[in-house]
């Protein structure tokens, strides 16, 4: 069975700054897919960014951006230019593409953007 | 533009109480799924379903129950609510196989069981 481990419970960062989470995963896959998923306040679950095993080359979305590192199964997520409205928990997820194509999630880390 | 609709977004049980969560989407997505986040677990996945008329159990089945009677609509049933039920229950749909695509979910109902 497939886990996905973020060792960074909380987090905070200044405003306009840099911040990176880190995730990581196990299987013996080689096709799958993993996401990043934003947790405001509000409860509402939105994705940041997503990446597909075969790709390469990293996934980018404004400023966000990732780091995978397919052989240490590894899926950071650098936040560049912290902003306050990013402040909230961040799960990263792991999807094999299969019938039901079921996804596994972190436990995730809260993130706080400090003014 | 609805999406994924849960109701209620909140309820209070008593143990043994009995209650159903209804999910709703219009976007014609095969997929639907039921999890439910605790405090540094993450999202666990319930239930699933891949069409109309058909289940699967997920990573916690035990003590609850799923119909998918219409395409568009995923139902989660408690029969005889528990504390350990205390939890905030997401659903999500998606499209079916071969899409790469995102989980659609929604607003979460908050569920405490006294």
């Amino acid at each position: 069975a497939q886990t996905v481990t973020q060792s960074q419970p909380e987090m905070s960062v200044q405003e306009a700054e840099t911040v990176t989470l880190s995730c990581t995963y196990d299987t013996s896959e080689s096709n799958y897919y993993l996401f990043w998923y934003k947790q405001p306040p509000s409860r509402q679950m939105i994705l940041v960014i997503r990446q597909e095993a075969y790709k390469q080359q990293n996934a980018t979305e404004n400023r966000f951006s990732v780091n995978f590192q397919k052989a240490a199964k590894s899926f950071s997520l650098k936040i560049s230019d912290s902003q306050l409205g990013d402040t909230a928990m961040y799960f990263c997820a792991f999807m094999k593409p299969y019938y039901g194509q079921n996804f596994v999630f972190g436990p995730g880390t809260r993130l706080s953007v400090l003014p | 533009n609805a999406g994924v609709t849960q109701t209620p977004k909140f309820r209070v049980l008593k143990t043994g109480q009995s209650m159903t969560l209804l999910c709703a989407q219009d976007m014609n997505h095969e997929y639907m799924y039921w999890y439910r986040q605790d405090p540094g677990m993450g999202l666990r996945l319930i239930h699933y379903s891949v069409g109309e008329g058909t289940t699967a159990k997920g990573e916690v089945p035990d003590g609850y129950n799923v119909s998918r009677l219409k395409k568009q609509n995923f139902l989660l049933g408690l029969e005889s609510a528990a504390p350990s039920q205390t939890s905030v229950y997401f659903c999500a749909s998606r499209p079916g196989t071969g899409a790469a695509g995102e989980l659609f979910f929604g607003e979460g109902s908050r569920l405490t069981v006294l």
